[in-house]
């Protein structure tokens, strides 16, 4: 099946600072990234996405950027705030369309 | 905003025993799904369910699990017999289309098997 990684696991960023986690996947049928925070005991929240159609997507201080052809798409968070602690996953939908996630990166962000 | 209902929101139950979770969907959603996420780990896939049936399920829904559509609102998952490993966070999603639009995630049910 489908096989998405993210890097790094863990990110520590002093607050103002920028992050950027990274997911690369293998199947490239997968049309729709899409990003998830999740707080501690809390459900996954979605925060961007991103059809395989658009290069970049960004919302106020989050972004994302997507290349097919490397078959990797990135999260990208500016002006870092404590609230951005967090989880982060990556997904993508597999042929069946059903969400395929990464495993993950731990936010910290240092006041 | 509309949201995806969960009960109960924890879930205490010895080892063996049969667990029922529940989840309301979205009432204009067409597409149900549960994931698994063991504490610390990634969000799983179990299964997906569409027009009354299984449309798609993962190796980790064995025969251990079923999953029900018994009324126009209520989407329920069943574990026969829980094992000291199905300890983790069920989370029910629905959409309205297949594709990723409106996925929207239930608060979860935290499953303890002791």
């Amino acid at each position: 099946g489908e096989n998405v990684e993210q890097h790094p696991s863990t990110l520590s960023v002093q607050e103002g600072d920028s992050a950027v986690i990274k997911c690369t996947y293998s199947d490239s049928a997968s049309n729709y990234f899409p990003w998830y925070k999740q707080e501690l005991g809390k459900r996954p929240q979605l925060i961007i996405d991103i059809r395989s159609n658009v290069g970049e997507k960004k919302d106020q201080r989050i972004a994302v950027t997507l290349n097919k052809t490397a078959k990797h798409f990135s999260l990208h968070i500016t002006e870092t705030q404590p609230e951005d602690s967090a989880v982060y996953f990556c997904a993508l939908t597999d042929p069946g369309q059903n969400f395929v996630f990464g495993p993950g990166t731990r936010l910290s962000v240092l006041p | 905003e509309p949201e995806v209902t969960q009960t109960p929101s924890h879930q205490v139950t010895q080892m063996g025993q049969e667990v029922i979770l529940r989840c309301v969907p979205i009432s204009n959603h067409l597409y149900f799904y549960w994931y698994r996420q063991i504490l610390g780990q990634k969000v799983e896939f179990l299964v997906s369910f569409y027009n009354n049936e299984i449309s798609e399920k993962s190796e980790i829904f064995d025969d251990q699990f079923s999953v029900e559509r018994p009324d126009g609102s209520n989407f329920t998952l069943k574990i026969r017999s829980t094992k000291l490993e199905d300890s983790a966070m069920y989370f029910c999603a629905s959409s309205e289309a297949g594709r990723g639009n409106g996925y929207t995630f239930g608060s979860g049910t935290r499953l303890t098997v002791v």
